[in-house]
């Protein structure tokens, strides 16, 4: 089946800096790509989605790209603030309805 | 208008006892998910719901894991002769339709520890 791979599983950055989250995945028919951000104690929320027909997306401040060839995609989050302190999870499609998440990536950002 | 809820938010149950977890979808949604998170990791499918066809139970860990869903409403996840491995939490979402195409809606989950 589908296996993701999530890296850096941490990051502290300073606030105002860039923040870049990297996943892998091993089935080439995946073709959906979202990420979620996950507050302390609260739900998964999506960000950002990337579909396999681009190879980049952007939303303010979070951008998103892929690479089909080589399997991975990338979160970019530019001028981080506090409150982009979270654990975030990338996911891949399975099939029409599964996704497959990776492990998550737990950010900090530094006043 | 209402986002998906879950019942219990916490649970604390002895080793070997069952115990059932509610989801309560948004209205109108006909696809449901059941995830399961461990400390520190990401989520974990279980089982997929969508409309009347048979459910996708090919995430569901053992026999002990079952789910039923009455029509597009209410569902609830069973978990028999619980487990310290089961230890986790348990994530319900739901979207507007069956596939990808629309966004998953997570609910706040219910976490459950076995002792």
């Amino acid at each position: 089946g589908e296996n993701v791979e999530q890296h850096p599983s941490t990051l502290s950055v300073q606030e105002g800096d860039s923040a870049v989250i990297k996943c892998t995945y091993s089935d080439s028919a995946s073709n959906y790509f979202p990420w979620y951000k996950q507050e302390l104690g609260k739900r998964p929320q999506l960000i950002i989605d990337i579909r396999s027909n681009v190879g980049e997306k952007k939303d303010q401040r979070i951008a998103v790209t892929l690479n089909k060839t080589a399997k991975h995609f990338s979160l970019h989050i530019t001028e981080t603030q506090p409150e982009d302190s979270a654990v975030y999870f990338c996911a891949a499609s399975i099939g029409d309805y599964k996704l497959s998440f990776g492990a998550g990536t737990t950010v900090t950002v530094r006043a | 208008g209402a986002g998906v809820s879950q019942s219990p938010s916490n649970k604390v149950t002895e080793k070997g006892k069952d115990v059932e977890l509610r989801c309560d979808p948004i209205s109108g949604h006909t696809a449901l998910y059941w995830y399961r998170q461990r400390l520190g990791q990401g989520l974990e499918f279980l089982i997929y719901f969508q409309g009347n066809s048979a459910p996708d139970k090919s995430g569901l860990p053992s026999d002990r894991f079952s789910a039923e869903r009455t029509g597009e409403s209410v569902s609830t996840l069973t978990i028999q002769r619980t487990q310290q491995e089961d230890s986790a939490v348990y994530l319900c979402a739901s979207s507007l339709t069956g596939g990808l195409s629309y966004e998953q809606y997570f609910g706040p989950g219910t976490r459950l520890t076995v002792t």
